[in-house]
């Protein structure tokens, strides 16, 4: 059974940009959730999809959003970048929410 | 804030020594996990602990948990020098629909 997937695995975008990141779940998982790893705020949680709707949002400005499509497949936007938005963005997805979560390798973002 | 921390923030070992991690959350819970990331990585899970239950083996990992104090501790026994990573627990957030991760603890076990 393949793995989460996330593409791309490292991204550099400059200030003011916007950028769209992406996760495969695992085959048959409907629940996908996104999280924020920076080293001084640790992993934060940015929201959460099941069946294309979003059923939790964390504590993060409306540049921030996603949506879950049909296949379950799920991207993330951040628009007007700022330098503090340079972190690993983690995608997991779960069978059911609060089970055991898989993780993919995530994507290295870096706003010079 | 996080529902979960873990205490302490590093920890340092020889290999052959045991690692023993804290965690401690907020509000009551269904399940409480734990995970291993590598530098840098994906992370990886480990264990998951039920609201209900107050210990669990998995090979060479002992996690116990205590509703009444809010807290699960995560004991990882002869180390490797391969055990060296970030441990986290993660809890279900109030309000559903979310895992919430602690701040985690870094392990560095020196061969």
């Amino acid at each position: 059974k393949a793995g989460v997937t996330q593409t791309p695995r490292y991204l550099i975008k400059t200030r003011g940009q916007q950028v769209t990141l992406s996760c495969s779940p695992i085959s048959g998982h409907r629940s996908v959730s996104w999280y924020q790893q920076t080293p001084g705020q640790g992993l934060q949680f940015l929201f959460e999809y099941f069946s294309e709707t979003q059923r939790n949002k964390g504590n993060f400005p409306g540049r921030f959003s996603g949506r879950q499509f049909s296949n379950s497949r799920s991207e993330m936007n951040v628009s007007t970048l700022e330098l503090g938005d340079s972190a690993l963005y983690l995608c997991a997805s779960q069978q059911v929410i609060n089970t055991e979560a898989f993780f993919g390798q995530g994507t290295r973002l870096t706003v010079v | 804030s996080q529902q979960g921390e873990e205490d302490p923030q590093a920890l340092s070992i020889q290999e052959g020594e045991n690692a023993t991690m804290n965690c401690s959350y907020k509000t009551s819970i269904n399940n409480l996990q734990w995970y291993r990331q590598n530098s840098g990585r994906g992370l990886v899970h480990l264990i998951l602990i039920r609201s209900n239950e107050r210990e669990k083996h998995s090979g060479r990992l002992r996690v116990t948990l205590d509703t009444s104090k809010k807290s699960s501790s995560l004991l990882i026994t002869a180390s490797r020098a391969a055990d060296t990573a970030s441990y986290f627990c993660a809890t279900d957030g109030s309000g559903g629909f979310k895992t919430i991760f602690g701040a985690g603890t870094r392990l560095f076990v020196k061969a």
